[in-house]
């Protein structure tokens, strides 16, 4: 089993729907988790970040962490065209000091005008 | 702009070529990381590093591939004897290397091996 697993997609909708991207992981001791958002021919872009368990909400976006499933979602309200890139989950923990990511493949997403 | 920057954008090596990548951490981060992206694959971390110091090393390839992060100057990532597989994106992060600090991206560069 992959350390952490998220669904390739390719995701289509419509402008203004709302968008749930999903990752699940195996490793108990992640304590963070963050979304990355990746344009075409660029580098990740940290979309949220949360610590632990709960709801983030940061403008359109929302991030939940549910640790006793090992799952989390990023969701986003009121999609637009510019929100069409490759979405990426990473999570870590700081056992040993060192803050290596782990990463989701990526989804990719389309929003279509 | 304050943001990770690497370069160069992107470098033709042929086979047996050496490849140097180079990256300059955000302002105020101290810890570098190195990672590769290889085409339909996730980011895979390579390699931490510290001024003058490398912290982990673990997904590094144990031949041809070395990094250094001096204390003056930026991170370099060296790729000996470059052969078709080394063809990737290879991005570099940064962070304050506070615990759990988020790590920032640069817009890495893409190695074309010929």
């Amino acid at each position: 089993q992959k350390e952490v697993e998220q669904d390739p997609g390719p995701l289509s909708v419509p402008e203004g729907a709302i968008v749930s991207l999903n990752c699940t992981y195996s490793n108990s001791a992640f304590q963070y988790f963050m979304w990355y958002r990746q344009y075409s021919r660029k580098g990740p872009e940290l979309l949220m970040y949360t610590y632990s368990s709960g709801n983030k909400e940061d403008g359109r976006f929302t991030a939940q962490v549910d640790k006793s499933s090992k799952y989390i979602s990023l969701f986003i309200r009121d999609s637009q065209p510019s929100d069409s890139a490759t979405y990426l989950c990473a999570m870590s923990s700081t056992q040993g000091g060192s803050e290596k990511l782990v990463f989701g493949k990526g989804t990719k997403l389309t929003v279509n005008p | 702009n304050a943001g990770v920057m690497q370069n160069p954008r992107h470098l033709v090596r042929r086979r047996g070529q050496e490849a140097r990548l180079r990256c300059s951490p955000m302002k105020g981060h101290s810890h570098v990381y190195w990672y590769r992206q290889l085409p339909e694959e996730g980011l895979k971390f390579m390699v931490y590093l510290q001024k003058e110091n490398i912290i982990d090393e673990s997904g590094m390839p144990k031949e041809r591939f070395s990094a250094e992060f001096p204390k003056e100057g930026p991170s370099i990532l060296r790729i000996q004897q470059v052969v078709r597989g080394d063809s990737a994106a290879y991005f570099c992060a940064s962070s304050t290397g506070q615990g759990g600090s988020p790590l920032h991206f640069g817009n890495g560069t893409r190695l074309t091996v010929t």
